[in-house]
């Protein structure tokens, strides 16, 4: 049972353009959200993150748009720059739990074209 | 400021081999989360440890077992190794927060990763 789907395998973008990179989950529990870009060869890096109690959370480049009602949230990238060429995975975890553990997609491959 | 780090990078045992990874969480940090990300696939929590035990498992067998150091470092021990088991082990750390047997807060930082291939 997928319970966070990132639907896209690839998107493919022009540098300068906006990136949006989606994602769904199906627990309602969820209320914490994140999003981590990998390289090859190296470890998940710490994106952006966004609490079930907001909307939408913005960092620089990178903003984060939570619709709990449609239970799917999305990434936004502007303006995409060749070196966000990566895998990007949605994580999901709940509160109240034991642990804070991340259920992830499968991920996105964005490829930025100079 | 050191992040996580793990050891090895590269890994290649064969099948039924026992395999043992290791992991030094981030500097500040005292909660250690183990994933597996099989080809194609996001990562997947196998366990978690904080305070030297093991606080919540993911869906895998008893053939994958942890341990946590007094120093908040941790190994993840894999048992009669299957080819299945080949993949990329993540180790990831985070800050406990609150007072003793509080959560983990929710962001997770993950190391380099071990590449494990079972032959």
């Amino acid at each position: 049972d997928q319970q966070v789907k990132q639907n896209s395998p690839s998107l493919s973008v022009q540098e300068g353009r906006i990136s949006i990179l989606n994602c769904d989950y199906t627990n309602s529990m969820f209320d914490y959200f994140l999003w981590y870009k990998k390289y090859p060869a190296e470890g998940p890096t710490f994106l952006i993150s966004i609490s079930s109690i907001k909307d939408k959370n913005e960092d620089g480049r990178f903003t984060v748009f939570l619709n709990k009602s449609a239970k799917h949230l999305s990434l936004h990238i502007v303006p995409s720059q060749p070196g966000d060429s990566a895998v990007y995975f949605c994580a999901a975890s709940m509160s109240g739990g034991a642990t804070n553990k991340l259920i992830f997609g499968t991920g996105t491959l964005l490829a930025v074209q100079p | 400021d050191a992040g996580v780090t793990q050891s090895p990078t590269h890994l290649i045992k064969t099948r039924g081999q026992q395999v043992t990874l290791r992991c030094s969480p981030k500097s500040g940090h005292d909660t250690v989360s183990w994933y597996q990300q099989a080809l194609g696939q996001g990562p997947q929590f196998i366990f978690q440890y904080y305070e030297e035990e093991e606080r919540q498992r993911g869906n895998f067998p008893d053939r994958f077992s942890g341990h946590q150091f007094p120093n908040y470092s941790s190994e993840l021990n894999v048992n009669a190794l299957l080819l299945g088991d080949s993949a990329l082990y993540l180790c990831a750390s985070s800050e406990a927060y609150g007072l003793a047997g509080a959560r983990s807060t929710d962001t997770q930082y993950f190391g380099p990763g071990t590449r494990l291939t079972v032959l």
